[in-house]
């Protein structure tokens, strides 16, 4: 049963225009979402969070935005660069079990 | 500053043997977490931890164990280890919402 879903596995975008990676949820226990960046032979690094009393969350050229009716999240990356060509993880907090619960992820490449 | 540690860094075993992966972390934290990545599939919980001498099933916890003696440290074992356990694992750590990953260990099961 996966509870956190990313159903596009690629996405590829040009330099300067807005990459949006999306994200879905089954549980309503979940208290806190997050994303995380991954490159090649390396840890996830923490990127952006939300709690679910917010709806949006902005840090520098990403934001986070949730919709808890439609459980769904999304992260906006605007201008995207070519740093950015990574995979994201969408995450999501159990306040009951204190885990961390992940999405399959998506590829975003960065066009020049 | 070394934040979460995990040794080793690449391992080739034999289906059958056993093997221990340890994970450290140096920030005080009461969670720990070992997750496994294999293609399409995302991170998957093996097994957590919610403070010094507790463990808790995640996932996908068939043919593992962990123990977490000292709060510092998550072994996570194999003990006759499977071609299915071919994957690159992951020991992470939090304090209370974002968690701080390792390098991971790429794993190879013969």
């Amino acid at each position: 049963d996966q509870q956190v879903k990313q159903n596009s596995p690629s996405l590829s975008v040009q330099e300067g225009r807005i990459s949006i990676l999306n994200c879905d949820y089954t549980n309503s226990m979940f208290d806190y979402f997050l994303w995380y960046k991954k490159y090649p032979a390396e840890g996830p690094t923490f990127l952006i969070s939300i709690s679910s009393i917010k709806d949006k969350n902005e840090d520098g050229r990403f934001t986070v935005f949730l919709n808890k009716s439609a459980k769904h999240l999304s992260l906006h990356i605007v201008p995207s660069q070519p740093g950015d060509s990574a995979v994201y993880f969408c995450a999501a907090k159990d306040q009951g079990a204190q885990k961390l619960v992940f999405g399959q992820g998506t590829r975003l490449t960065i066009n020049p | 500053n070394a934040g979460v540690t995990q040794t080793p860094k690449f391992r080739v075993l034999k289906t059958g043997q056993s093997m221990t992966l340890l994970c450290a972390q140096d920030m005080n934290h009461e969670y720990m977490y070992w997750y496994r990545q294999d293609p399409g599939m995302g991170l998957r919980l093996i097994h957590y931890s919610v403070g010094e001498g507790t463990t808790a099933k995640g996932e996908v916890p068939d043919g593992y164990n962990v123990s977490r003696l000292k709060k510092q440290n998550f072994l996570l074992g194999l003990e006759s280890a499977a071609p299915s356990q071919t994957s690159v694992y992951f020991c992470a750590s939090s304090l209370s919402v974002e968690a701080f990953f390792g390098q991971g260990t790429r794993l190879t099961v013969v």
